[in-house]
């Protein structure tokens, strides 16, 4: 089977950096994607990692150590308005995608 | 615009009665693709689609069934839709045929069966 964990919750304080980790065991890999949902909203797409190393996109980056089967979102500056939450998913073929269950991230000022 | 539309939005049905969820996409994206979410499971695929007349199962096909006929619509049908069935539904496509590539997400259909 596969499975995907990540922190259910976390909270922050505006302006610093949060990391939500996500460890995956699937079958096979292609890549880990992170997507963000706000409440009431559909989930957007952040990033995607296919190699090791680091990916940025503007305040948010994301990592994946395949070794390690483990990747991260990190989210600097943190605003407001990053308060929604985040869900990391892996791709045991070019074809599927199997989400993890989700960390609810809460920016306080 | 560029972008996916689901509808209903919102719909209450009876065990039993056969309904179908329409998702339509114009951006000409081969990848489709419908998941549920519930609370405290995440989103899960029901079923995605490679071009058209190609679909496959994801994770959770059973009690669903789909189609794609033309590149645009990617049609979620419930034959006898059950309690269990009562869930957010989000259809998605992206560019190219594949997963990892970027998903756009629909604003979602939100279904209840009595």
């Amino acid at each position: 089977g596969q499975s995907l964990e990540q922190p259910s919750e976390v909270t922050a304080v505006e302006g610093a950096i949060v990391q939500i980790n996500c460890t995956y065991q699937t079958s096979g890999f292609y890549g880990l994607s992170w997507y963000q949902q706000h409440d009431g909203g559909a989930p957007t797409f952040l990033s995607y990692n296919a190699l090791d190393g680091l990916e940025e996109t503007g305040r948010f980056s994301s990592f994946l150590s395949r070794s390690d089967s483990y990747g991260y979102l990190l989210l600097q500056e943190l605003q407001m308005k990053d308060s929604a939450s985040y869900f990391c998913a892996a791709a045991p073929g070019a074809n599927n995608l199997f989400f993890g269950t989700g960390t609810r991230l809460t920016v306080i000022p | 615009e560029a972008q996916v539309t689901q509808n209903p939005r919102y719909l209450i049905t009876v065990t039993g009665k056969k309904l179908t969820v329409t998702c339509s996409q114009n951006m000409n994206h081969e990848y489709m693709s419908w998941y549920r979410q519930d609370p405290g499971l995440g989103l899960r695929q029901i079923y995605y689609s490679m071009n058209v007349e190609v679909t496959d199962k994801g994770d959770v096909p059973e009690g669903y069934k789909v189609s794609r006929k033309e590149k645009r619509n990617f049609p979620l049908i419930l034959e006898s839709p059950s309690p269990n069935q009562t869930s957010l539904y989000f259809c998605a496509s992206s560019p190219l045929a594949r997963s990892t590539d970027t998903q756009y997400f629909g604003p979602g259909t939100r279904l209840t069966v009595l």
